[in-house]
């Protein structure tokens, strides 16, 4: 089991440019957070989503973020037209099911915007 | 909302002394309660957790305690080691209006021991 997979580890985009994180879950796991992190900073819940389903996206910004996770293929995390405000590191973590079970980390993207 | 409140933000200790990270949280509901640890640079993981049915847990020099009548609960390294030294994130389940749940962290606690 290779664990949470989440690609690149690290993605420099233009101010305006589009970014594309990727998150592959544990094999068997069907739940699928998004954290972002600011340096020395927690990290902030931004949206969860099992297969085909946007469960809670209560932390996503209004604009230039979205989040899918398709039947097939990992959860992406888009942000569109970024800003320098949006660099940061992006950890997603994945759960077998939602209760009482522990949610694995992948070891993130870290997201510069120059 | 829910809300996972965490403290000391930051927590010095001298090595071999004991440290307490303590946590309150907002929704009665919740029944799971992890805590994780997170070294410089890298992805946070699970060093311990707890459910709702019991009142404490240890492994080894970790230990946590949990009061669900005051929605408390704590973390508790003995013996501390500088390889102690990292960022410590408590949280718990929580449940939204239309019964989903989900993780909610704390802010985060830096550990650091002096050797």
């Amino acid at each position: 089991n290779a664990g949470v997979m989440q690609n690149p580890r690290h993605l420099v985009r233009r101010r305006g440019q589009e970014a594309r994180l990727r998150c592959s879950p544990m094999k068997g796991h069907s739940h699928v957070y998004w954290y972002r992190q600011l340096p020395e900073e927690g990290l902030k819940f931004m949206v969860y989503l099992q297969k085909e389903n946007i469960i809670d996206e209560s932390g996503m910004p209004k604009e230039r973020f979205s989040a899918e996770f398709p039947k097939e293929g990992p959860s992406i995390l888009r942000i569109q037209q970024v800003v320098r405000g949006d660099s940061a590191a992006y950890f997603c973590a994945s759960s077998r099911d939602a209760q009482n079970t522990e949610a694995f980390f992948g070891q993130g993207t870290r997201l510069t915007v120059v | 909302g829910e809300n996972v409140e965490q403290h000391p933000s930051t927590l010095s200790v001298q090595e071999g002394d004991s440290a307490v990270i303590k946590c309150t949280y907002s929704d009665s509901a919740s029944n799971y309660f992890p805590w994780y640890k997170q070294e410089l640079g890298k992805r946070p993981q699970l060093i311990i957790d707890i459910r709702s049915n019991v009142g404490e847990k240890k492994d080894q020099r970790i230990a946590v305690t949990l009061n669900k009548t005051a929605k408390h609960f704590s973390l508790h390294i003995t013996e501390t080691q500088p390889e102690d030294s990292a960022v410590y994130f408590c949280a718990a389940i929580a449940t939204n209006t239309s019964g989903t749940y989900k993780y909610i962290f704390g802010t985060g606690t830096r550990l650091k021991v002096l050797a």
